[in-house]
């Protein structure tokens, strides 16, 4: 069974750039979060998709922020326009029961 | 709110010595969720364990167990006799109700080093 990915794995933009990250979940999940890690910091909860419906999103920072999920499959996270405080981990785990797989994360850094 | 707490920012043991990563969490639910989760260098998050808040057993899996201990809000975990492939960050995290559909609230993580 393949796991999560996410596209890229690494992504460096500058200031005032959009940038936009993909997360592809295992089949047949139903549930896609996103969270992210900002360095030295606490993996922080931003959104949660079941199916193409957005749950829960009270961890989104900000306007400048917008995750979907087209027909309920994969899901896209966009920064526009990205700040030096978006920098990063990037996480899409998805769930299908209560555990939730986890990816390597999309590592963004903004200069 | 919720919240996670690791006081340990990093520790570092030799092989083979035990070592405990503390985990002390606050919550207003009656009903929740804790876990355990491992981040090796490649740097994706490998679940370890799921504990729910009616289940104060201790669990064990081969070298790695678990102390959960409500009177004290805290939910420990033990490596005995550590590896060096043990070497990793380590987070606990919560969540209420319904874990697999609710978001999970990290602690910041202890970077756990194992030496040869």
């Amino acid at each position: 069974e393949a796991g999560v990915t996410q596209f890229p794995s690494h992504s460096v933009i500058e200031k005032g750039q959009t940038v936009t990250l993909r997360c592809d979940p295992i089949s047949g999940h139903d549930n896609l979060y996103w969270y992210r890690r900002v360095m030295g910091k606490e993996i922080k909860f931003l959104l949660h998709f079941v199916k193409e419906s957005k749950q829960d999103e009270s961890g989104m920072p900000n306007n400048r922020f917008l995750a979907e999920r087209t027909g309920g499959t994969y899901s896209t996270l966009k920064v526009q326009p990205a700040e030096l405080e978006d920098s990063g981990v990037y996480f899409c785990p998805t769930a299908g029961g209560y555990e939730q797989y986890f990816g390597p994360g999309t590592r963004l850094t903004v200069t | 709110a919720q919240k996670v707490t690791q006081a340990q920012t990093e520790i570092s043991v030799v092989e083979k010595e035990d070592v405990t990563l503390d985990c002390v969490y606050e919550t207003r639910d009656t009903t929740y969720y804790l876990f355990w989760y491992k981040q090796p260098p490649s740097g994706e998050l490998v679940f370890l364990i799921r504990r729910n808040s009616f289940d104060e057993q201790n669990e064990i899996s081969g070298r790695y167990s678990w102390n959960f201990q409500k009177s004290t809000s805290s939910f420990n975990f033990t490596i005995t006799a550590s590896q060096v492939v043990d070497s990793a960050v380590y987070f606990c995290a919560l969540s209420g109700r319904q874990g697999g559909s609710e978001k999970l609230v990290f602690g910041k993580g202890t970077k756990l080093t194992v030496n040869p």
